[in-house]
């Protein structure tokens, strides 16, 4: 149990266009899902907290209108990148909590903006 | 943001070894969580504590949450070459549904 997807796996996009990501809890349900940026032989760094039902929790500096979250089910998140430009350029990384205190990363989205 | 302390930041050691690498806080966390992250691909579970003290093992990992619920240790016995990767610690501060804290990771390189 406890699997969590992504998709794509990865994706080449050009300058000015928008990408979405879909991250999908496969076993269980969610309430919360994660979403994260990483750059190369970085750790992961929080962009927004996903909240069924409601709005996104943005992290500082990340700019809610770039990066649009939507969680519409139990199941299913989505990150928006919009108007994308080479700098958005990265490995995004979701996760969601099964139960109290374990969370389950998906298998992360690399996207390349050209 | 708050981060955490890992180290070390890397290591080189031979199949067979013992490897053993911690991650320290300033803060107090109720959960630490250790995960093991290949190239490409997200990070994969694989220890949860939640109780200050509590010693945990999964197979040749064992990892224990500090008593003073700041700090946690990960020790892998008898390393192999599939051990290769990049390990995290994460800690949560409260309760569940809240973000992970990670460590910048420590890169285990494993020599046959």
């Amino acid at each position: 149990g406890a699997v969590v997807s992504q998709h794509p796996s990865r994706v080449i996009c050009k300058s000015g266009t928008s990408v979405k990501i879909e991250c999908r809890s496969l076993d269980f349900q969610a309430t919360t899902m994660f979403w994260y940026r990483q750059f190369p032989k970085q750790s992961l760094m929080l962009m927004a907290t996903s909240n069924e039902g409601s709005k996104a929790t943005y992290e500082q500096g990340v700019e809610k209108d770039k990066f649009l979250i939507n969680h519409a089910s139990l199941t299913l998140s989505t990150l928006t990148v919009t108007s994308a430009h080479p700098e958005d350029s990265s490995f995004y990384i979701c996760s969601a909590e099964q139960r109290a205190y374990e969370q389950y990363f998906g298998p992360g989205t690399r996207l390349t903006v050209t | 943001g708050q981060q955490l302390n890992q180290s070390p930041q890397s290591m080189f050691i031979q199949e067979g070894e013992d490897v053993s690498m911690n991650c320290t806080s300033s803060s107090i966390f109720n959960t630490w969580l250790w995960y093991k992250q290949d190239p490409g691909e997200g990070p994969v579970l694989l220890i949860a504590l939640y109780k200050a003290g509590e010693l945990t093992s999964n197979g040749r990992l064992t990892a224990q949450f500090g008593i003073t619920r700041k700090d946690s240790f990960l020790n892998i016995s008898a390393s192999i070459p599939s051990d290769v990767g990049i390990y995290f610690c994460a800690g949560q501060l409260d309760s569940g549904n809240t973000p992970l804290v990670f460590g910048k990771g420590t890169r285990l390189s494993v020599i046959a």
